[in-house]
């Protein structure tokens, strides 16, 4: 079956440093989402991507997917304490979504 | 808030027991879904239902159930509990049920086997 991988599992960083958290696919997938769950939380979705290359921002946030659609990543510029959490990506194939394991971000002050 | 509900927020019970969770999705969505958390893990699916019939089985146990009623919401049943189901369980919803859609997760209900 789809087999999606993210890494790393954990990154700590200091506050104002970049995080980079990578999402790959044993398949080609049909779209990607990104979802983040702060401690204690639930996933929350924060963006999809479809197209091959596709790049996408979201203030400090930087979403890409790959040109050949089996991988994507969300790239934090300048962390900040409130960017702690889990970050999960989700790759879609044949009407089904599989999560990754996730990548926990923990930013110290 | 996303919209989607899950009763209880917190269940502790015995070894052996059974118990029953419930989701109630966001208002027009017609699929829901039920994903476990154990500590530090990622999330695993375990079903889906979209308008009252399963669409997709993830890796569900056998001693697990699920359903989903004419007014939408959805019940999870646990039960014969083993110290290894502790985990947070949680239930998602999405408008058409396609499996790449957004999902809108609940809080989740943790559920403590002791």
């Amino acid at each position: 079956g789809q087999q999606v991988m993210q890494i790393p599992q954990y990154q700590h960083v200091q506050e104002g440093e970049d995080f980079t958290t990578y999402c790959n696919s044993s398949t080609t997938l049909s779209n990607i989402q990104w979802y983040k769950q702060r401690p204690g939380g639930h996933p929350v979705f924060l963006i999809q991507l479809v197209k091959s290359g596709e790049v996408k921002k979201q203030k400090r946030l930087t979403f890409q997917f790959g040109e050949a659609k089996k991988n994507s990543s969300l790239h934090i510029t300048a962390t900040q304490t409130t960017d702690v959490g889990t970050y999960f990506c989700a790759g879609g194939h044949a009407g089904k979504s599989t999560f990754g394991d996730g990548t926990t971000l923990t930013v110290k002050p | 808030d996303s919209g989607v509900t899950q009763t209880p927020k917190h269940l502790i019970t015995a070894t052996g027991q059974r118990v029953t969770l419930r989701c109630s999705p966001r208002s027009g969505d017609l699929s829901v879904y039920w994903y476990q958390q154990s500590l530090d893990q990622g999330l695993q699916f375990l079903i889906q239902y979209y308008n009252g019939e399963e669409r997709a089985k993830g890796n569900i146990l056998e001693r697990f159930s699920a359903q989903q009623f004419p007014d939408l919401h959805s019940e999870l049943n646990l039960s014969s509990l083993e110290l290894g189901d502790s985990a947070l369980y949680f239930c998602a919803s999405s408008a058409r049920g396609q499996g790449s859609e957004k999902l809108f997760f609940g809080s989740g209900t943790q559920l403590s086997v002791l």
